[in-house]
């Protein structure tokens, strides 16, 4: 059975930084290209951050791009996400999320999320 | 960016009919389009990928169609746990979107 385990939410200042974790289990980590996805407050899903399996190529959103940094440990089967320099627009809960397939950007496998409010 | 429409925002409907939902891209996607549940406190569910394929262990009432720029998840007979909300995502181009959802209510 797949499980994603998200940790390191909470609250932080606006300006501050925050790392968040993706623990993985129950399939081939190595192998699947892994996402950031989140959900403000009463609001739609938005996709933040993707990296491919061996972690050679990253995406993400306009509203992060430079600010937020993907990154795995597949010798650990953790994914990060880094977010440095956070606003209020970046309060939401935070997904892990593996996708359906080693090439295929749509994800068949979510995390329970992790609160991350940008406060002060 | 591809934006993605899903409409209508709210459909209220009752236990047994069918439900139909609609997604529409701003530009053609081609089938690379997949439709998600999510329950009130829950994380998302895949239901469909690539516009019709559906995911493991989804029933046979929910079904997808279309391509290019209008795509549909019809959900044949409404049953008490199907109200939610659904969301359409692209995975044609970067940046992947998602739709901004259609909620599923009890008549």
């Amino acid at each position: 059975e797949v499980q994603l385990l998200e940790s390191g939410g909470g609250l932080v200042q606006p300006g501050g930084s925050l790392r968040l974790s993706c623990a993985a289990s129950g399939f081939s980590f190595s192998n699947y290209a892994m996402s950031w996805v989140r959900q403000a407050p009463g609001k739609g899903l938005e996709w933040v951050s993707v990296i491919s399996a061996s972690a050679t190529n990253t995406y993400y959103a306009d509203s992060v791009k430079g600010r937020f940094t993907i990154s795995r440990d597949n010798s650990k089967n953790t994914l990060h996400l880094q977010m440095d320099s956070l606003r209020a627009d970046d309060t939401a809960v935070y997904y892990c999320a593996k996708t359906g397939s080693p090439d295929k950007y749509y994800f068949d496998s979510w995390g329970q999320g992790t609160l991350v409010t940008v406060s002060s | 960016e591809i934006v993605l429409t899903q409409s209508p925002a709210t459909l209220s409907l009752s236990p047994g009919e069918r439900a139909t939902l609609s997604c529409r891209a701003s530009q053609s996607v081609s089938r690379y389009l997949a439709w998600y549940q999510q329950k009130p406190g829950q994380a998302p569910r895949l239901l469909i990928y690539d516009a019709s394929n559906r995911a493991t262990g989804i029933p046979a009432r929910f079904s997808g169609s279309g391509s290019e720029t209008d795509f549909t998840l019809t959900i044949s007979s409404l049953e008490p746990e199907d109200f939610a909300v659904y969301y359409c995502q692209q995975r044609n181009s970067w940046p992947l979107t998602f739709g901004g959802g259609t909620k599923v209510e009890i008549k």
